[in-house]
């Protein structure tokens, strides 16, 4: 079965500081990774995925997250992070050995940036 | 283009009431998926349609939930004899082709409130 857990319910940054919200998964196989953002009253926005080639991967906003087979873990980061960015993030795996199309995702970890 | 919408964005009703949730997919978007987020968790994946035909339904919770996507666009998710406990955001989301690489783009979302 395929899992995903985000440690941190909640991380707190100041605004310009460098952020990084943290995930680690479970798969059977290889895995194809995600990342959403989930703004207040809002679906999900796709930020970015990792499929397979460079670990690191760039997305939407600045965001990126590195891909650590060794560790299962996923971690999404930015630079410097802004008042803007504070929202609900999700990470989320499927399994390339199931070849089920179902995502699987973490409970989530609330980003606050403060001014 | 549009992205994926969802009707209603809210809906309340009572226990043991039957409900209809719409969900208008990406143009063009084969596939289609249906997932339920509860208050402070990660959504949980219900029912994948492949076109017309529910390619995986493992995720729906009994025979009180159903979903049907008759000519492979529009789908709509029912819900027979509502209980409390599905009070639920219900996300619809759709990928071009259903390929494990692909991203899932998600709508706002229907929030429902079973008194």
């Amino acid at each position: 079965a395929q899992s995903v857990a985000q440690p941190e319910d909640q991380v707190n940054v100041a605004e310009g500081n460098p952020l990084t919200v943290k995930c680690t998964y479970s798969v059977s196989g290889n895995p194809y990774l995600f990342w959403y953002v989930q703004y207040p009253n809002r679906g999900l926005q796709f930020l970015l995925k990792y499929i397979t080639g460079d670990n690191l991967v760039k997305g939407s906003y600045g965001f990126e997250a590195e891909f650590n087979k060794s560790q299962t873990s996923f971690h999404l980061k930015k630079p410097s992070a802004l008042v803007s960015d504070s929202a609900l993030y999700f990470c989320a795996v499927r399994d390339q050995g199931t070849g089920r199309r179902a995502l699987t995702f973490g409970s989530g970890t609330r980003l606050q940036v403060q001014p | 283009g549009a992205g994926v919408s969802q009707t209603p964005s809210n809906k309340v009703t009572e226990k043991g009431k039957y409900v209809e949730l719409r969900c208008d997919p990406i143009s063009g978007h084969t596939a289609l998926y249906w997932y339920r987020q509860s208050l402070g968790q990660g959504p949980e994946f219900l029912i994948y349609f492949q076109g017309t035909g529910a390619a995986d339904d493992s995720g729906l919770p009994n025979d009180r939930f159903f979903a049907v996507r008759p000519e492979g666009s529009v789908s709509t998710l029912k819900i027979q004899r509502t209980e409390r406990g599905d009070s639920a955001v219900y996300l619809c989301a759709s990928s071009p082709k259903g390929g494990l690489e692909e991203t899932q783009y998600f709508g706002p979302g229907t929030r429902l409130l079973v008194l």
